[in-house]
C-alpha cells in the first residue's frame, strides 16, 4: 500500500516558470490537502478538497491552483514561480470521519531562484 | 483569526526528565491532532483527541484535551533520545465553519533529548 505519493521529491525552478506538483493516494480517501512548510512557520494550508470536483482555499492560496478530477489525484500548480514560494510542500489525505488523522506524503522540496 | 500557539518552541531536555508541551488555540474546536516530524521527513500521526477531557497515551507520550480552556498538552515522561523530533499540534475546523481536511497547525516544538 503506497499511501500518499508526491512527485517530484526535489525541484529547482527559475522565477516565472510554472510547474505542477503531483499528489496521488491509493487509499480511496475523500479529503486531500496541500500544505507548505517554512522554517519557524509550521504547516500552512494552501488548498484542500472534500471530494472529486470540489476544492477550496486555505490560508495561503495566492499563486497556486488546484483541481480534483479524480478521487486519487490532487495536483498543485504554481502559475508563475516566485522566490517566496521556495518551501517544502506536503500533500495529505484522510477518509471521511474526523476521527481519522491526515496521512502525509514525503514532501516536495522546491527552490525558486 | 484562528491562532494555534505552541510553547515552548524549542526544548532541550536531559534523558530521564519529564516535561510538557502546551498547545493553545483561539477558536472553539473539539478535535485536535498531534504529529511528530523527524528532520527531513514527513509527518507521523501520534494522537487524535476528539472530545473534552480526552486523554491518549502511547509509550512515554501522553496527550490531553481541554476544550473549555482551548488547551491541549503533550506530556513526556522519562525522556529518551529517540523522542528527539519536532512535535506539532493541529486543530480541525470542520463543524465550525470549516471543512474536514482543513487543519490549522501550530509552529511546532523542536525537542532535543540529550544524554
Amino acid at each position: 500500500n503506497a499511501g500518499v505519493t508526491q512527485t517530484p521529491k526535489f525541484q529547482v525552478l527559475k522565477t516565472g516558470q510554472s510547474m505542477t506538483l503531483q499528489c496521488a493516494q491509493d487509499m480511496n480517501h475523500e479529503y486531500m490537502s496541500w500544505y507548505r512548510q517554512d522554517p519557524g512557520m509550521g504547516l500552512r494550508l494552501i488548498h484542500y478538497s472534500v471530494g472529486a470536483g470540489i476544492t477550496d482555499q486555505g490560508e495561503v492560496p495566492n499563486g497556486y491552483n488546484v483541481s480534483r478530477s479524480t478521487t486519487e489525484d490532487f495536483p498543485l500548480r504554481l502559475l508563475s514561480a516566485a522566490p517566496s514560494q521556495t518551501s517544502v510542500y506536503f500533500c495529505a489525505s484522510s477518509p471521511r470521519g474526523w476521527s481519522q488523522p491526515q496521512h502525509f506524503g514525503d514532501g516536495t522540496r522546491l527552490s525558486i531562484l | 483569526e484562528l491562532k494555534v500557539e505552541q510553547n515552548p518552541l524549542f526544548l532541550s531536555m536531559q534523558e530521564g526528565k519529564n516535561y510538557t508541551i502546551y498547545c493553545n488555540y483561539s477558536t472553539t474546536s473539539d478535535r485536535l491532532y498531534w504529529y511528530r516530524q523527524d528532520p527531513g521527513k514527513s509527518l507521523e500521526s501520534l494522537f487524535v483527541l476528539l472530545s473534552n477531557g480526552a486523554v491518549k497515551q502511547e509509550g512515554r507520550l501522553m496527550a490531553s484535551l481541554d476544550t473549555k480552556a482551548r488547551l491541549s498538552t503533550l506530556h513526556i515522561t522519562a525522556a529518551v533520545h529517540d523522542l528527539s523530533a519536532t512535535y506539532f499540534c493541529a486543530v480541525d475546523l470542520s463543524g465550525y465553519g470549516g471543512s474536514q481536511g482543513n487543519l490549522i497547525f501550530g509552529k511546532g516544538t523542536k525537542l532535543s533529548v540529550k544524554p
